[in-house]
């Protein structure tokens, strides 16, 4: 069975670091990409970067670019998403989802429950 | 790159159809045949029922069908059911490494 576990809601100040994750199981981790998105308290989703595990090939979207740091550890497979200081604005739930074939064609077809951040401003 | 846009709400009774519409650019929707749709229940991570425009994964059922036209995406579910009620987003790929979400629309079973 494919899982995509992630780790446990974080409380953090501004201006802290921060690394989530998002291990996999069930598949074969290191070829398939795993994404991350963004959603914000009541608000939609927001897709903010992908990685091919295998060769930490990674692309950003335009709008996350230089805000995050997305980055794998395919000898355990674990994928991760970190910022160097975090902002109020930062206050969100964020999703690990894997990619079902090839990118950009393939959708999301696994997802993570989801960690929630919270940055108390 | 802007979110597609799609109606805030919509609702049907039980049987009924309804369709949500996802509008975008000739730079994404317009320009690819990778619109996906997902379903999300609130408090739980998004469902994928919709790939590539018209694909169903396997387990979703065929109640749930897309299509495209121009610029716009659209999904129609049909014999409205109540676990139906919950917020559903597009996305589509928009070219230069970046994907797009819809706003969501959340359905209602009235």
């Amino acid at each position: 069975e494919v899982q995509l576990v992630q780790s446990g809601a974080e409380v953090k100040k501004p201006g802290d670091s921060l690394k989530i994750s998002c291990k996999g199981s069930g598949y074969s981790f290191s070829t398939y990409w795993i994404g991350w998105v963004r959603q914000m308290p009541g608000k939609g989703l927001e897709w903010m970067g992908i990685i091919y595990p295998t060769d930490s090939d990674t692309r950003y979207s335009p709008s996350f670019q230089g805000q995050v740091t997305i980055s794998a550890d395919k000898s355990i497979s674990t994928a991760y998403l970190q910022w160097s200081s975090l902002k109020a604005s930062d206050t969100a739930m964020y999703y690990c989802a894997r990619l079902s074939g090839s990118y950009p064609k393939t959708p999301f077809d696994y997802w993570g429950q989801g960690t929630l951040v919270t940055v108390p401003s | 790159q802007s979110a597609l846009t799609q109606p805030p709400s919509a609702s049907g009774s039980p049987g009924q159809s309804v369709t949500i519409s996802c509008t975008g650019t000739s730079s994404d929707v317009g320009a690819y045949n990778y619109v996906s749709w997902y379903q999300q229940h609130p408090g739980k991570a998004p469902k994928l029922i919709i790939s590539e425009v018209s694909k169903r994964p396997s387990g979703v059922p065929d109640r749930f069908s897309g299509s495209k036209s121009g610029n716009t995406a659209s999904l129609t579910v049909s014999g409205l059911q109540a676990e139906d009620e919950a917020d559903y987003y597009c996305s589509s790929y928009a070219g230069s490494n970046n994907y797009v979400f819809g706003t969501g629309t959340k359905v209602t079973v009235l």
